[in-house]
């Protein structure tokens, strides 16, 4: 599976948008990216997810580049219940396996 | 149920005891995925079953460590000899069909303290 790079933490305003990085360079053709994150002492939540078409929900939307080597997170409206830590995820093809990296921790501030 | 259930939600252990801890997934979510967040750290993939296939037992620490899932339902992992390293939130996942494309669903975990 694809490793993926992302920074260990951001801070945003309340209000304002929140643009997540995440580096995947060694993505291959059929693997999707995934979005999730995890607000304290909870599960992980799943946001999003697509293979190479930019992709947008209630939750967030998805930018990912031509060549498929990175990705954006957008959280349109920050509010204070966003502030978690946001994992990016490349899911193999042949495997089912969400492996997590480190995330980025966002903090929402008033 | 309407999600992911895991229990118990907190478990205190003797260090040397065995533990189980259960999850029983969505109805019909043939994957099923096991976890350990320590504390602070992110999530570390233990095991990971697929209907009727062999599980991926890849990311289990030690042979003290196993996970069984009866009639491709709920899932039980078990851990012997419990040492203090152990004490983590162990989380269980379940998706359906196992198709890339789907998303994972995760439970809110049982915290286990090993003292």
């Amino acid at each position: 599976d694809a490793k993926t790079t992302q920074p260990p933490s951001m801070d945003c305003a309340e209000g304002r948008a929140a643009n997540l990085p995440c580096n995947h360079s060694t993505i291959s053709g059929n693997e999707y990216v995934y979005w999730y994150r995890q607000i304290h002492s909870q599960g992980p939540q799943y946001i999003i997810h697509g293979l190479k078409n930019n992709e947008t929900n209630e939750m967030a939307s998805l930018i990912i580049t031509e060549d498929r080597k990175s990705s954006t997170l957008i959280l349109p409206h920050a509010t204070l219940r966003d502030t978690a830590v946001y994992y990016c995820i490349v899911r193999g093809y042949n495997t089912d396996k969400l492996i997590f990296g480190t995330g980025t921790r966002l903090q929402v501030f008033p | 149920g309407a999600g992911v259930s895991q229990s118990p939600s907190n478990k205190v252990t003797e260090k040397g005891k065995d533990v189980e801890l259960r999850c029983d997934p969505i109805s019909g979510h043939t994957a099923l995925y096991w976890y350990r967040q320590s504390l602070g750290q992110g999530l570390e993939f233990l095991i990971y079953f697929q209907g009727n296939s062999a599980p991926d037992k890849s990311g289990l620490p030690s042979d003290r460590f196993s996970a069984e899932r009866t009639g491709g339902s709920v899932s039980t992992l078990t851990i012997q000899r419990t040492q203090q390293e152990d004490s983590a939130v162990y989380l269980c996942a379940s998706s359906p069909a196992g198709q890339v494309g789907t998303e994972a669903f995760f439970g809110q975990g049982t915290r286990l303290t090993v003292v």
